[in-house]
Formats: C-alpha cells, sequence, structure tokens
C-alpha cells in the first residue's frame, strides 16, 4: 500500500501570502490528486493529473511534483481557501489518501 | 449536470444492518465506477473500495472486506453501500464519489451507531 504523507498537518497563513503544502509518497506515483473539504462537506476536485486545474477552480492554485514528491500551491492566500486539503493517488491499489493539511486564516 | 444524492442519516444500535443508498444523474451509469469513502468524526479520508458499474463486480480495501458490501441496481441509476453487524466504530459519514478522478461526489450519509 502507498502511503501518503501530508506536511504540514496544520498551518496558518495570512491573506496575500502564499501557501504551499507537500504530499510524498512511499513509493513512486503517476500523478497526484488534491481535494479541498470545508467543514463537513463533501471534498472537492482541485488538481487532477498533478498539475490540471478542475473546472470552476480559481487559477490561484497550482500544482506540480513527480515520482514520490508532490506540491499544491495557493499563490495569494484568500479566506475562503481555510480548509482542510488531501492529496490521494489513484496510482495504486488500494488507492490511498494522505491524512489531510488543515490550512486556516490568520 | 452530473449529480450523486445519497439517502439521508441513519442512527442504528450495535449488531444491527443498513443500507445507503447513492443515486446517480447527468450521466450514463455505467460511465463510471462508483468509489466508496469514510470519514469518521474529526478524522481523515479513508478508502473503502470501488463497484465496477458494468459488471457489478466490488473490490474492497483490507478493513472493509468483511461485513461490507456495495451493489447496484443499475436501472435506477442506484449504487449501494450495505454495512452488517454494525459497530460503534461505524460511526461515520460515508460518500460515494464518481469519475477516474474523483471529481463527483454525494454529499455524504451520516450513519451513527449507538447503544
Amino acid at each position: 500500500e502507498i502511503v501518503l504523507t501530508q506536511s504540514p498537518t496544520t498551518m496558518a497563513a495570512s491573506p496575500g501570502e502564499k501557501v504551499t503544502l507537500t504530499c510524498l509518497a512511499s513509493s513512486s506515483v503517476n500523478y497526484m490528486y488534491w481535494y479541498q473539504q470545508k467543514s463537513s462537506a463533501s471534498p472537492k476536485l482541485l488538481i487532477y493529473y498533478t498539475s490540471s486545474l478542475a473546472s470552476g477552480v480559481p487559477d490561484r492554485f497550482s500544482g506540480s511534483g513527480s515520482g514520490t514528491s508532490y506540491s499544491l500551491t495557493i499563490s495569494s492566500m484568500e479566506a475562503e481557501d481555510a480548509a482542510i486539503y488531501y492529496c490521494l493517488q489513484l496510482t495504486s491499489t488500494p488507492l490511498t489518501f494522505g491524512s489531510g493539511t488543515k490550512l486556516e486564516i490568520k | 449536470q452530473i449529480q450523486l444524492v445519497q439517502s439521508g442519516p441513519e442512527l442504528k444500535k450495535p449488531g444491527e444492518s443498513l443500507k445507503i443508498s447513492c443515486k446517480a444523474s447527468g450521466y450514463t451509469f455505467t460511465d463510471y465506477a462508483m468509489q466508496w469513502v469514510k470519514q469518521a468524526p474529526g478524522k481523515g479520508l479513508q478508502y473503502m473500495g470501488w463497484i465496477n458499474t458494468q459488471t457489478g463486480k466490488p473490490t474492497y480495501a483490507d478493513d472493509f472486506k468483511e461485513r461490507f458490501v456495495f451493489s447496484l441496481e443499475t436501472s435506477a441509476s442506484t449504487a449501494y453501500l450495505q454495512i452488517n453487524n454494525l459497530k460503534n466504530e461505524d460511526t461515520a459519514t460515508y460518500f460515494c464519489a464518481t469519475h477516474p478522478a474523483f471529481a463527483y461526489w454525494g454529499q455524504g450519509t451520516l450513519v451513527t451507531v449507538s447503544s
């Protein structure tokens, strides 16, 4: 099973600040997927195929990486970006999620 | 537009069974597999497995090979999650999701198991 380790576990950012979240895989994966979850709502797809922006997602979000190291970047933090972010790998079964990064607004 | 609508919250006692539904609309039901995800209170997302909507074959993650059953009613574009012999640790919100990139999610079904 591929384990995804997200860091940091929790962080706070000021409006306008650049934010980078990391997801490290225990084995190489082909692509990474990123989701945003607010409160107890359903997760929302942000990034697919590592760097493709999902429909309707603001372009301040971007993804990058390869192999075992991936990141999600918010170029300029906004209050509405406060949420928990999860990475997901679809390369190897069982599919696995990271444990999440909680992002708060300062 | 693609929508997944799940059945309402459930309150059950240990040892009972339940069946959650996930009704799909806005696409051809058999075009995409249906995935199931568990989220315990205050915890992260846990992948449960998936069901092939063309063949009906389910595949379970290791933690969900006992007591959990995925099924379909293709004519109604509906997927089901059945949990047998409920335990306190089954208390969680259960999500269905579809599309290869998990692009579409149901609203979640809160299951509470308590004596």
